[in-house]
């Protein structure tokens, strides 16, 4: 069974860059029947999609991120990352990493997701 | 952008009871609608695929169903261990992007 570990700081200054790496336990990283995902979730309140990314790089964000979201890959290390800049209050949030599959082009279902990772923005 | 209205967003039943939730889309998304449970402190847990497939490993009270616009999440007899925040997530058939509802937390009464 697949298993997804966020790693990264727990606590980022305003106006400076979110960074957070997940780690995939198995080969299926490299397989192309899935999307990584990140998504996020602030405290009390519902869950937010981030962005994709394919194995080979690929990648889609949420328009309403967009212009600050970085997910990057590295296929040699089973990780994916996220960078997110110009961090404000509003970005504190659980952050997870997810598998999700592909039917065609298309990233359905999130079947296996990471425990989370606090992420607080303070100065 | 398709927006997904979840309803209610919060709910007390008895054990034993039958508790519905209903997902609506901004727009016809097929049967392209999952189903999560998520616990206290706890990542999200997938339940139901594709509107009406349940995932396997998942007890087969918790059903979805619907088409379209017009989506619906049923546990058939309600379990303490069912007391979680329940949301409904569509995603796009044509490129890699997903939407959640708001969510419904579900509580006994």
């Amino acid at each position: 069974q697949v298993q997804l570990q966020e790693s990264g700081p727990g606590l980022v200054k305003p106006s400076e860059t979110l960074s957070l790496t997940c780690t995939v336990s198995d080969g299926s990283f490299s397989s192309n029947s899935y999307y990584w995902n990140w998504i996020r979730q602030p405290p009390g309140k519902g869950l937010e999609w981030i962005g994709t990314i394919y194995y080979s790089g690929s990648t889609y964000y949420s328009p309403s991120l967009k212009s600050r979201v970085t997910i990057s890959v590295d296929t040699s290390k089973k990780q994916f990352s996220l960078k997110l800049s110009s961090v404000t209050a509003a970005d504190t949030a659980v952050y997870y990493c997810a598998r999700s599959v592909v039917v065609v082009l298309a990233s359905t279902r999130l079947n296996h997701w990471g425990q989370g990772t606090l992420v607080t923005v303070s100065s | 952008d398709i927006q997904m209205t979840q309803s209610p967003s919060s709910l007390s039943a008895s054990v034993g009871d039958r508790v519905t939730i209903t997902c609506q889309a901004s727009q016809d998304i097929t049967n392209n609608l999952n189903w999560y449970q998520q616990k206290p402190g706890k990542a999200p847990k997938l339940l139901i695929y594709d509107a009406s497939n349940l995932q396997p490993g998942v007890p087969s009270r918790f059903s979805g169903g619907g088409s379209g616009t017009d989506f619906t999440f049923t546990i058939t007899s309600l379990q303490p261990e069912d007391i979680a925040t329940y949301y409904c997530q569509q995603y796009d058939s044509v490129l890699p992007s997903l939407t959640f509802g708001g969510g419904t937390k579900v509580e006994i009464k």
